[in-house]
């Protein structure tokens, strides 16, 4: 069954603004990450959050993880057309080979 | 150099045909995988190996078969390929099977007519 779901699932926004997505999952997890996919194109891990962890800063991207409501959010500072993409939240559990199981993502789009 | 590719990045085929996607990693990673990412984006886990031995398999229909003759590749091929095959199938890499950030490939549009 699916693990993770994210909201919104589209988000229009203009240069410069900030960016909120969040996704929610079931289960009991080693960690949480988030992936970028640009349009025809590869995923590209953005960042890591084990689940010890409350929050974690890379460049103009912030997560937080909520373990008890089993939440993440991702957080896009002043953003820039470059970052139109989809974005996609992912997690993975103790002792499933390294697998990683996937929301259904999000498209941000940023008009410049 | 590219870390993690696949060939090849389009592929369109006739119903029934057997047909492989080959993918290489050059991370010196020890696991590897195939996702599968259909219509509406939703990617989903199809196997992971590590060194050479299968680990994951999601209940994938045996018409595909993941062969890693090293493990620095992991191939798949599928067998009688049917309409619902039509996707974008990705090859991914992680250092470890413990958790860990993984590598994608550019992925594969298998498009079955």
């Amino acid at each position: 069954s699916q693990q993770g779901e994210e909201d919104p699932q589209a988000l229009s926004i203009q240069e410069g603004e900030n960016a909120t997505m969040n996704c929610s999952y079931k289960t009991s997890i080693n960690n949480l990450q988030w992936y970028r996919q640009n349009s025809g194109r590869g995923l590209v891990h953005l960042i890591l959050i084990r689940s010890n962890e409350r929050e974690k800063h890379s460049g103009r991207l912030r997560v937080t993880l909520d373990t008890s409501k089993k939440s993440s959010s991702l957080l896009i500072t002043a953003s820039r057309a470059a970052d139109t993409a989809s974005y996609f939240c992912a997690t993975q559990i103790y002792n499933q080979g390294g697998k990683l199981i996937f929301g259904q993502g999000t498209e941000l789009s940023v008009k410049p | 150099d590219t870390a993690v590719s696949q060939t090849p990045k389009y592929l369109v085929t006739q119903m029934g045909n057997d047909k492989s996607i080959k993918c290489e990693q050059n991370l010196g990673h020890d696991t590897m995988y195939w996702y599968k990412q259909d219509s509406k984006k939703f990617l989903k886990i199809m196997f992971s190996y590590n060194n050479k031995e299968l680990i994951i398999n999601e209940t994938v229909p045996n018409r595909f078969s993941p062969k890693s003759p090293d493990k620095a590749h992991l191939n798949l091929h599928i067998n009688s390929l049917e309409l619902g095959d039509s996707a974008v199938y990705f090859c991914a890499s992680s250092q470890q099977t413990g958790g860990g950030e993984a590598f994608f490939g550019q992925g594969t549009r298998l498009t079955v007519v």
